[in-house]
């Protein structure tokens, strides 16, 4: 299947910082990224829809001044989340959609950040 | 409403037995895809099968099968002769439509746990 990164893989950082997190696809091109935030033993909610060249669309309750998204080419997608805040700790997940004939969302290995 | 409902918050079963998970959806959509991934303790998201809402057969990965049944709305995960390994989270998800991001929906997951 197809592969996609995601860096840092862990993070610890101290209140009211700002942490930004990459997601990459490896070997194919993705015009849709998309990000998900995974509370313990929760499922995973989508916080929004990373589109290259154009601004996120953001679910609903997700703020989009505190989780920055940029898609600035067909592999790469960022999100920053802006003065965290320890009830912003969390697993954040990406992932990126194949296109054509049997498409599907390919995730990254996620990132554990812990805001102290 | 839940879109995606998962019935089995945990599973256990014996080894090389063959197990089900259980998958309910609601959409009027008339064209969706169902989807299982995998989620271990490490957190990574492992593509496990996708069904689509127009494939007449019922979609076979390996040890994996999906029971579609579009009348009751249910994309059950089949794992035959079940390994210690398969011991992880189970999501059930949903794509609807064909336009727009086409983002996925997540079921609440399933524990399954393998015993030797």
């Amino acid at each position: 299947g197809a592969v996609v990164s995601q860096h840092p893989s862990r993070v610890i950082c101290k209140s009211g910082t700002s942490v930004k997190i990459e997601c990459r696809s490896l070997d194919f091109q993705a015009t849709t990224m998309f990000w998900y935030r995974q509370f313990p033993k929760q499922s995973l909610m989508l916080m929004a829809t990373s589109n290259e060249g154009s601004k996120a669309t953001y679910e609903q309750g997700v703020e989009k001044d505190k989780f920055l998204i940029n898609h600035a080419s067909l592999t790469l997608s960022t999100l920053t989340v802006t003065s965290a805040h320890p009830e912003d700790s969390s697993f954040y997940i990406c992932s990126a959609r194949t296109s054509g004939a049997g498409e599907t969302q390919y995730f990254g290995p996620g990132t554990r950040l812990l805001v102290l | 409403a839940q879109k995606i409902t998962q019935t089995q918050p945990g599973m256990f079963v014996q080894e090389k037995e063959a197990v089900t998970l259980d998958c309910t959806y609601d959409t009027s959509d008339q064209s969706y895809g169902l989807f299982w991934y995998k989620q271990p303790s490490s957190g990574e998201m492992i593509f496990l099968i996708y069904q689509g809402s127009y494939d007449e057969q019922n979609a076979t990965e390996g040890r994996y099968s999906l029971n579609f049944q579009k009348a009751r709305k249910s994309a059950n995960l089949v794992i035959s002769a079940s390994q210690l390994g398969d011991s992880a989270m189970y999501f059930c998800a949903m794509r609807e439509g064909l336009q727009g991001a086409q983002k996925l929906v997540f079921g609440q997951g399933t524990r399954l746990t393998i015993n030797p």
